[in-house]
């Protein structure tokens, strides 16, 4: 079973669209992340949250929404799609201490047309 | 704010051979986590090593070993007896106990292994 799953793996969409990508980890981790890898490969947090609750929110446009249902679940939803926002976005999760490793989704490429 | 700096953006290495991978990070606290990860062509990221900031011993996992210099906040990762399979883009990231465990990722430095 894969530890994180996110659906789908690629994304082909038209501006001023809205969409979701979705997240599921199945390894108890009480914390999920989003992280947003454009195309220079630079790779940058976007949200963080800690048992449903928000706990990161960096500066990122508020057509961007993240929702956690419960802490196995940590979905993105993204309003009025714009051509910047074409890149990789990883959802990611760990357990709560330091030292742990956090396990990352394969991935959604996302293209904006 | 911590950055996280890979001042070599493509390195390239002979099969068997040895190569080293730098990174420079910035921060003002003392309790940290490093991280080496491997992003091959399939897209996954993939936890090579990882070293605590308390620990003096330098982490090794198998071919994969770092020189972690605290003062200098310097943390290296080597890769001995190079493989094709080691040909990848590779991330060193540094977790904050005050920022949520995200974690601050450099640039990344793109690993071609010549056959």
């Amino acid at each position: 079973d894969t530890a994180v799953s996110q659906t789908p793996k690629y994304l082909v969409t038209q501006m001023g669209n809205d969409k979701s990508i979705k997240c599921e980890q199945n390894l108890g981790h009480d914390t999920m992340y989003w992280y947003k890898q454009d195309s220079k490969k630079f790779l940058k947090i976007m949200f963080s949250y800690n048992n449903k609750e928000l706990i990161i929110n960096e500066t990122v446009p508020n057509r961007f929404s993240p929702k956690s249902p419960d802490k196995a679940h940590l979905n993105l939803h993204i309003n009025s799609l714009e051509l910047g926002d074409s890149a990789v976005y990883f959802c990611a999760s760990s357990q709560g201490s330091l030292g742990t490793e956090a396990f990352f989704g394969q991935g959604t490429r996302l293209t904006v047309v | 704010a911590q950055t996280v700096t890979q001042s070599q953006p493509e390195m390239s290495v002979q099969e068997a051979e040895t190569v080293t991978l730098s990174c420079t990070y910035d921060t003002s606290e003392s309790d940290y986590y490093l991280f080496w990860y491997k992003q091959p062509p399939s897209r996954q990221m993939i936890l090579v090593i990882r070293q605590e900031a308390y620990k003096q011993q330098n982490a090794t996992e198998n071919r994969f070993s770092v020189n972690f210099q605290k003062a200098a906040k310097s943390f290296s990762l080597k890769i001995s007896d190079s493989q094709l399979g080691d040909a990848a883009m590779y991330f060193c990231a540094y977790r904050s106990p005050n920022a949520g465990n995200m974690l601050t990722f450099g640039g990344g430095t793109r690993l071609m292994v010549k056959p």
